[in-house]
C-alpha cells in the first residue's frame, strides 16, 4: 500500500500564471477528494469525484479552478491566472466506497502553492 | 453539519494520558462524532469515530457524553510523535462525503 500520492510537493509560480497539480489516490479507491489548507486553519472542503464522476464542489471552487478525474483513477487541480489568495497546501484523499459503515478518508502529503 | 468547539492548544507530559476536549451541542440523532489528527507537514489522519458508545482501537478512545453534547479523545500514553493537531468533526455517517474541519486544538507532547 503506497498510500495517496502528490505532485509536485512544492510549487512556486507567478500571479497570472496557470498551475496543475495531480493527485494518485489508493489503488481501487473510488472516491476522490481534493481539499484546500490555509495557514493555521483546517482543510478546506473544495471538490469531490466518484470515479470519474465529479459529484459535489464547494463554492470556494472558482470559476479559475478545474479538477477532472478523467478515468476514474488519478485526478488533476488546474487553477488559471492565479492570483495571489491561491496560495496554500492542496490535499488528496482518497476512500473506497462501501455500502455500510465509515470509510475514512487517506490524504496525500499535499503540494504547498506559493503564488509571487 | 453540527458545529464543534475546541481548546487552540494543549500540552501533555510524555507519558502520561492525554484528554482532549470536543463540545457540539448542536449535533443531531444522525450525527457521528469523528477524529482526524495532522501532524507538521502531512495531510491529516483518521483516528477515531463514534455515535453514542465508547470506542476503543489502537491508537485512542473516544468517550461521548450520554447527552452527546461532548466528547473527549483520549490517548492513553502520549509519546511526542502525538504532537499534532487535533480535529473533531461532526457528521453524518452517510449523505454527506466531505469533512468539515475547524481549526482543531494544537497537541503538544513535553519530554
Amino acid at each position: 500500500d503506497t498510500g495517496v500520492s502528490q505532485d509536485p510537493r512544492h510549487k512556486i509560480t507567478k500571479r497570472g500564471q496557470n498551475v496543475t497539480f495531480r493527485c494518485d489516490p489508493i489503488s481501487e479507491h473510488n472516491r476522490l477528494y481534493w481539499y484546500r489548507q490555509t495557514l493555521g486553519q483546517g482543510p478546506e472542503f473544495l471538490t469531490y469525484f466518484q470515479n470519474e464522476a465529479q459529484l459535489e464542489k464547494s463554492r470556494l471552487l472558482s470559476d479559475r479552478f478545474s479538477a477532472e478525474r478523467p478515468k476514474g483513477s488519478f485526478s488533476t487541480l488546474e487553477i488559471q491566472r492565479t492570483e495571489q489568495g491561491d496560495s496554500a497546501m492542496y490535499l488528496c484523499a482518497s476512500s473506497p466506497s462501501g455500502t455500510g459503515g465509515y470509510n475514512e478518508q487517506f490524504f496525500g502529503p499535499g503540494t504547498r502553492l506559493t503564488v509571487l | 453539519d453540527a458545529k464543534t468547539t475546541q481548546p487552540t492548544s494543549m500540552d501533555c507530559a510524555e507519558g502520561r494520558a492525554a484528554n482532549l476536549p470536543c463540545n457540539h451541542s448542536t449535533i443531531s440523532g444522525n450525527e457521528y462524532v469523528y477524529w482526524y489528527r495532522q501532524i507538521h507537514s502531512q495531510g491529516p489522519q483518521y483516528i477515531i469515530h463514534g455515535l453514542k458508545n465508547n470506542e476503543t482501537n489502537e491508537m485512542a478512545s473516544l468517550i461521548i457524553t450520554e447527552d452527546r453534547k461532548s466528547s473527549t479523545l483520549i490517548l492513553p500514553h502520549a509519546t511526542l510523535r502525538d504532537t499534532a493537531v487535533y480535529y473533531c468533526i461532526v457528521r453524518p455517517n452517510f449523505g454527506n462525503e466531505k469533512l468539515t474541519f475547524g481549526t482543531g486544538t494544537r497537541l503538544t507532547i513535553i519530554p
